[in-house]
């Protein structure tokens, strides 16, 4: 059975930093396509990054040059490190397995974090 | 841009609803790659729908998907409590390697 894990979420202040982790049993991290969606209090889902399974990673422009998605193949683990956090980026944070840039087939049961301004 | 959804949509029990969600040429015109999800309450999405019609396995076959054009649907046919919930789209699309999620519906069931 499929199952994602996270952890890490939290209170931090403008500026701060914090990093996700997302615990994976069922299937191997390093070979699938592995996502991280947010949602805002109220708002909609917004995909935050990806990382393919060759490596590759994108980033929505909104946290470009802030987020880092990366991978811990030996743990099966994925993370997401955040810095220069932004009160905007206050948000429930979700990782997911993708299929194939097509749908995203598991999530996790998300994460709070909260930026204080 | 996030794809359009209506911002509610309401039935009765047994009841079914429809529930639209808008692109362009670029994502859902483009391509069969629309999954749909539900969220209740304080719970992460569920994948309902994928590849615009195909159920994953345990999904009732009360909802299905469809499209036409630029515009995606998700029907719930007769409608029950626990259908009660927000619902997401999504689409692949060619301008980010990132996906792109629609706006989101929240259905009530009368």
């Amino acid at each position: 059975e499929v199952q994602l894990v996270e952890s890490g979420g939290g209170l931090t202040q403008r500026g701060g930093s914090l990093i996700l982790s997302c615990a994976a049993s069922g299937f191997t991290v390093s070979n699938s396509f592995m996502t991280w969606v947010r949602q805002a209090p109220g708002k909609g889902l917004e995909y935050v990054s990806v990382i393919y399974s060759g490596g590759i990673s994108y980033y929505a422009d909104s946290v470009k040059g802030r987020f880092t998605i990366s991978r811990d193949n030996s743990n099966n683990t994925l993370f997401l490190q955040m810095n220069n956090l932004r009160a905007e980026d206050t948000a429930v944070y979700y990782c997911a397995r993708l299929i194939s840039r097509d749908y995203l087939e598991s999530w996790g049961q998300g994460a709070l974090v909260t930026v204080s301004s | 841009s996030a794809l359009t959804q209506p911002a509610s949509v309401s039935g009765s029990p047994g009841q079914s609803i429809t529930i639209s969600c808008t692109g362009s040429t670029s994502d859902i015109g483009g391509y069969d790659f629309v999954s749909w999800y539900q969220q209740h309450p304080g719970k992460a999405p569920k994948l309902m729908i994928y590849d615009v019609h195909k159920r994953p396995s345990g999904v009732s076959d009360r909802f299905s998907g469809s499209k036409s054009g630029n515009t995606a649907s998700l029907t719930i046919s007769g409608l029950q409590a626990e259908d009660e919930a927000d619902y997401h789209c999504s689409s692949y699309t060619k301008t980010s390697p990132l996906g792109v999620f629609g706006t989101g519906t929240k259905v009530t069931v009368l």
